[in-house]
């Protein structure tokens, strides 16, 4: 079964960065027909995808994201990593790591989900 | 890239049919058949219970339905139970992999 793990700070002062590691276990990030993506939820807000890469380096932003948003995966850990700069309040939520058809973009695997708070 | 539009909340009494609206534009949920919902129980890993409008993964009860006409997209839940009890999320792929959701709508079992 298919397991992924979101890991990292769950408290980053703003203007810094947001590092988050989604570990996979059950299963491999090479190959396939899948990306990996990530994906926040704001506190009392709807789900907002942030990105999603192939692991062969093929990446893809929500827009509004784009310029601060850097995704990244290392196959010898058989792990993915979302970096976000410059961060403010606005970018406090849980945020969520999770597997997602080539076609369709349907997430099948998500992980627990990891709060991140901006906060001084 | 706006997000999907959907009621913020449904509500019905169990063994009752209730069915959630997920609105898109014509970039997104009208132009793809590549719909997805999700439910949520807070606290837990979103699961996927439709995809391609109409599809059902495999162990998702039949009770959950989904369909699509023009930009809007709606999941129907019938024979309600306390179980289904909620937050549900659609998604829409909008090209060149790009993904949008919705605002979700909080589902109560009276």
């Amino acid at each position: 079964q298919l397991q992924l793990q979101e890991s990292g700070p769950g408290l980053v002062k703003p203007s810094e960065n947001l590092s988050l590691t989604c570990a996979v276990s059950g299963g491999s990030v090479r190959g396939g027909t899948y990306y990996w993506g990530w994906i926040r939820q704001p506190p009392g807000k709807g789900l907002e995808w942030i990105g999603s890469l192939y692991y062969s380096g093929s990446i893809f932003h929500n827009p509004s994201l784009k310029s601060r948003v850097t995704i990244s995966v290392d196959t010898s850990k058989n792990q993915f990593s979302l970096k976000l700069n410059s961060v403010t309040a606005a970018d406090t939520a849980v945020y969520y790591c999770a597997r997602h058809s080539m076609v369709g973009a349907n997430f099948d695997y998500w992980g627990l989900g990891t709060l991140v708070t901006v906060s001084s | 890239q706006s997000a999907l539009t959907q009621p913020p909340s449904a509500s019905g009494s169990p063994g009752q049919s209730v069915t959630i609206s997920c609105t898109g534009t014509s970039s997104d949920v009208g132009s793809y058949d590549y719909v997805s919902w999700y439910q949520h129980h807070p606290g837990t890993a979103p699961k996927l219970i439709i995809y391609e409008v109409t599809q059902r993964p495999s162990g998702v009860p039949d009770r959950f339905s989904g369909s699509k006409s023009g930009n809007t997209a709606s999941l129907t839940v019938s024979g309600l139970q306390a179980e289904d009890e909620a937050d549900y999320y659609c998604s829409s792929y909008a090209g060149r992999i790009q993904v949008v959701f919705g605002g979700g709508t909080k589902l109560t079992v009276l």
